[in-house]
């Protein structure tokens, strides 16, 4: 077990429709960062927030979004969804605001668009 | 821009054997971080290691060792007496800092490391 915990484990949705996804960093933890892995596309970095502060973006969609709320959890946002939106969902912690440390994984949300 | 390749798509090995799973980078930045990942079938995601681009000593862990070659931009993973628990997909990724405390995280496609008993 990680520490970090990420939920819902699994959502189906259909195609226009927001969801939220939700993660729990490790106690202590001031970063998170998310995560999309798809068929199509791999693994990518969406983007990163450090206490609060978006830190670092990557390859994240206009469609989406994210925040980072005083008690340190993270919200990942995603509307007008797209059936090429459908993948895993990751979230990582890590204590530090750079890249040079252990980052740890939530299981993921599956998401399934349809 | 930045680019990993991983070129091995799927790799079986029998129990025991030891197994390298390559990873090529490519950047035009002095200063980057290697990492590399495991994930298993369960499907979370265990980070293994970190290497930064000023650092080229290889490292040993257990039964993993990595070999971080910057004159042939690669950091390549070896396995050693390979255990039914390694079967997993390994990715391979790089991080760049774009400037303005920004980074460009770039995954290689993974390699996908079957141990048969």
């Amino acid at each position: 077990d990680s520490g970090v915990t990420q939920t819902p484990k699994h959502l189906i949705t259909a195609t226009g429709q927001r969801v939220t996804l939700r993660c729990s960093p490790r106690s202590g933890d001031l970063s998170v960062y998310w995560y999309q892995q798809s068929l199509d596309q791999g693994l990518q970095f969406l983007i990163q927030y450090y206490n609060g502060e978006e830190r670092a973006k990557g390859n994240i969609l206009e469609r989406f979004s994210a925040q980072q709320f005083p008690d340190l959890h993270s919200e990942l946002n995603l509307s007008s969804l797209e059936l090429g939106d459908s993948a895993l969902y990751f979230c990582a912690s890590s204590p530090a605001k750079s890249w040079n440390t252990e980052a740890f994984f939530g299981q993921g949300t599956r998401l399934t668009v349809v | 821009a930045q680019k990993v390749t991983q070129a091995q798509t799927e790799i079986s090995v029998v129990e025991k054997e030891d197994v390298t799973l390559d990873c090529v980078y490519e950047t035009r930045d002095t200063t980057y971080y290697l990492f590399w990942y495991k994930q298993p079938p369960s499907g979370e995601l265990v980070f293994l290691i970190r290497r930064n681009s000023f650092d080229e000593q290889n490292e040993i862990s257990g039964r993993y060792s990595w070999n971080f070659q910057k004159s042939t931009s690669s950091f390549n993973f070896t396995i050693t007496a390979s255990q039914v628990v390694d079967s997993a997909v390994y990715f391979c990724a790089l991080i760049v800092e774009s400037g303005a405390g920004s980074y460009q995280l770039t995954f290689g496609k993974g390699t996908k490391l079957s141990v048969i008993p």
